[in-house]
């Protein structure tokens, strides 16, 4: 069964380091692409960034370049989503996805997210 | 970036009625378009892809139309099992993937 399990949820103080995991089983890790959204409480879902684990190629959101760190270690099939100084703002769900694609008969590739982890909470409060 | 809206924002129905919800996005995407159901403390799932084309175990009542800028998914007759809150995502700026901002469906 193709899955990915997320860490735990996490309860953290403004200015604390936080990193967490999502593992990828049932399907060939390096092949494809893992994303992360974060969902505030009560909000829509915003997309944090992606990371190709066959070479860590790693693109973020403009909104989110430079306030996280997205990384991945193929030989465990997990990819990371980390803080080096939380915020109280940082308080979210936050979801791994994996990216998927459709080719048609042209050459054309459409993307889309179709397994997804079921989300890490993350609160941070003094 | 890449915007995307949806309307409305949220819409009460019945069980057996037909409802429609519209994806706008800032330019043409041509059909780089998906859409995804999320249901109260779970993931959101993948309903749609590439505008119309259906997920595998999705039920033949939801639909997807549109190209460019505007985009429809519909569910023909709704379900108990259809209240949620619907997103769409435009997949057109290939690793910079934007959501719009929901549509909750309540009775």
């Amino acid at each position: 069964e193709v899955q990915l399990v997320q860490s735990g949820a996490e309860v953290k103080k403004p200015g604390e380091s936080l990193k967490i995991s999502c593992k990828a089983s049932g399907y060939t890790f390096t092949s494809y692409w893992i994303g992360w959204v974060r969902q505030m409480p009560g909000k829509g879902l915003e997309w944090v960034g992606i990371v190709y684990p066959g070479d860590s190629d790693t693109r973020y959101s403009p909104s989110f370049q430079g306030q996280v760190t997205i990384s991945a270690d193929k030989s465990i099939s997990t990819a990371y989503l980390q803080w080096s100084s939380l915020k109280a703002s940082d308080t979210a769900m936050y979801y791994c996805a994996r990216r998927s694609l459709a080719a048609t008969l042209n050459n054309y590739y459409y993307y889309y997210m179709d397994v997804w982890g079921k989300g890490t909470t993350v609160t941070v409060s003094s | 970036d890449i915007q995307m809206t949806q309307s409305p924002s949220s819409l009460s129905a019945a069980v057996g009625d037909r409802v429609t919800i519209t994806c706008r996005a800032s330019q043409s995407i041509s059909t780089y378009l998906n859409w995804y159901q999320q249901k109260p403390g779970k993931a959101p799932k993948l309903l749609i892809y590439a505008a119309s084309s259906l997920q595998s175990g999705v039920p033949s009542r939801f639909s997807g139309s549109g190209s460019g800028t505007d985009f429809t998914l519909t569910i023909s007759s709704l379900q108990p099992e259809d209240f949620a809150t619907y997103f769409c995502q435009q997949t057109y700026s290939t690793l910079l993937f934007t959501f719009g901002p929901g549509t909750k469906v309540d009775i």
